[in-house]
């Protein structure tokens, strides 16, 4: 499978924890975007990385939440000191240079409890 | 402010006919389109987009119409077939931006 793989696919956390997820996009790729999904409503967006530059960052990713594109291939996202505001679907996708297709992965579900 | 706006939560059609979802805009600087479709435990895949520079484009039995003068686009499935039953965003762009901008989603269910 070739295509744009999260992990983990669920996590279920406890308010106040840190948690990371890890996403490796289409191998030839070199944007990355992170979206967040909540239930009912569409991805919004978080920041985008073309290979290991951050190019933009959303109002909405707050000083809690970073992400990282070490060596241009795979992303990090981590959230620090977890609230349960932050329960949400973590989108990943992919597209080749200035392509307007995004190619999305399956997510990683996150439950603070 | 939502910028992308699709104003059906739901639309229900039966099988064979055909599957109009309808999605407004309001940033002027949008010049880019595209739907996306997704199946529960799935991410979005890509559908179908359309440049600012078109009012129409078509696959299959997909088509995807623009009206730039209202800010409104809209997909048409013909003929809907039951496996076209899923989550459908539109969303909108800037060509030389990164991020797309999404609505929330129309649920098209087609009954056999």
């Amino acid at each position: 499978d070739t295509g744009v793989s999260q992990d983990p696919r669920h996590k279920i956390t406890k308010r106040g924890q840190n948690v990371t997820f890890r996403c490796d996009p289409i191998s030839e790729h070199n944007r990355l975007y992170w979206y967040r999904q909540t239930l009912g409503q569409g991805p919004e967006f978080l920041t985008y990385f073309q290979n290991e530059a951050q190019l933009e960052k959303s109002r909405l990713l707050s000083d809690r939440f970073s992400a990282e594109r070490p060596k241009g291939s795979f992303s990090t996202l981590e959230i620090q000191r977890t609230e349960q505001g932050d329960s949400a679907m973590y989108l990943c996708a992919s597209s080749l240079g200035r392509q307007n297709i995004q190619y999305f992965g399956a997510g990683t579900r996150l439950s603070v409890l | 402010d939502q910028q992308v706006k699709q104003n059906s939560p739901s639309l229900s059609v039966q099988e064979g006919r055909i599957s109009i979802l309808n999605c407004d805009y309001t940033n002027s600087m949008f010049d880019y389109f595209l739907w996306y479709k997704k199946y529960p435990a799935e991410g979005p895949t890509f559908l179908i987009s359309i440049s600012s520079i078109k009012d129409k484009n078509e696959d299959g039995r997909f088509t995807v119409f623009l009206n730039k003068s209202a800010k409104h686009l809209s997909l048409h499935i013909v003929p809907s077939q039951p496996g076209d039953s899923a989550v459908y965003f539109c969303a909108a762009k800037h060509t030389n931006a990164g991020k797309s901008t999404f609505g929330d989603g129309t649920t098209l269910t087609v009954k056999p």
